[in-house]
């Protein structure tokens, strides 16, 4: 079967780091995305790997390794505003998106 | 309109009753989905459309139907509602050659 594996809750402080992991096993493998839904609303698409290695974009960055069907969300000088879920999600070989069910990120003070 | 919309926000439904989520993009985009979330459980397909004129089903398709006659609406039903399907149902759509999937607000449905 399919499976998306992330871990259910993380908690970090503000102004802090953060790795969000996120590993995988899809029949077939078209590209990993990373999503940020905030409670009550829609997702909001953060990064998209489809070769390995690390897309930076602002203070968030996604790393891909296909070999070891593994990626990982780096979040920086995380700020209150990025409490959410951050949902990885991977395109198999129907080009369908198959979904992990999400990580929580509590942000303290 | 300016994206995706949904219609209604929310609905309480008695079961077996027949309902119709609405969903509507001015983006003209190709390709259309609906997922179902739930509590602990990862976005699950219900059904797609590639393109105006076709659909298919996705991983949960049981007790829902869709029908794609134009390019902006993909309207999702439910023939005989059961409190299984209480959900809350995102509508999604994407550009062919992109890889973004854009999602509506979504709709918070509960079936008694």
């Amino acid at each position: 079967g399919q499976n998306i594996d992330q871990p259910t809750e993380m908690t970090a402080t503000e102004g802090a780091i953060v790795q969000i992991n996120c590993t995988y096993q899809t029949s077939g493998f078209n590209g990993l995305f990373w999503y940020q839904q905030h409670a009550g609303e829609a997702p909001t698409f953060l990064s998209y790997n489809v070769l390995d290695g690390l897309e930076e974009k602002g203070r968030f960055s996604s790393f891909l390794s296909r070999s070891k069907g593994y990626s990982y969300l780096l979040l920086k000088e995380l700020q209150m505003k990025d409490s959410a879920s951050y949902l990885c999600a991977v395109r198999d070989s129907n080009y369908q998106l198959i979904w992990g069910a999400g990580t929580k990120l509590i942000i303290k003070p | 309109i300016a994206g995706i919309t949904q219609a209604p926000t929310s609905q309480i439904l008695a079961a077996g009753r027949r309902m119709t989520l609405r969903c509507t993009q001015d983006m003209r985009h190709n390709a259309m989905y609906w997922y179902r979330q739930d509590l602990g459980l990862g976005l699950r397909l219900i059904h797609y459309s590639n393109t105006a004129g076709t659909t298919g089903k996705g991983e949960v398709p049981d007790g829902y139907s869709v029908s794609r006659a134009n390019t902006d609406d993909f309207p999702l039903t439910l023939a005989s509602a059961v409190p299984s399907q209480t959900s809350v149902y995102f509508c999604a759509s994407s550009d062919s050659d992109n890889n973004e999937q854009f999602f509506g607000p979504g709709t918070r449905l509960t079936v008694l």
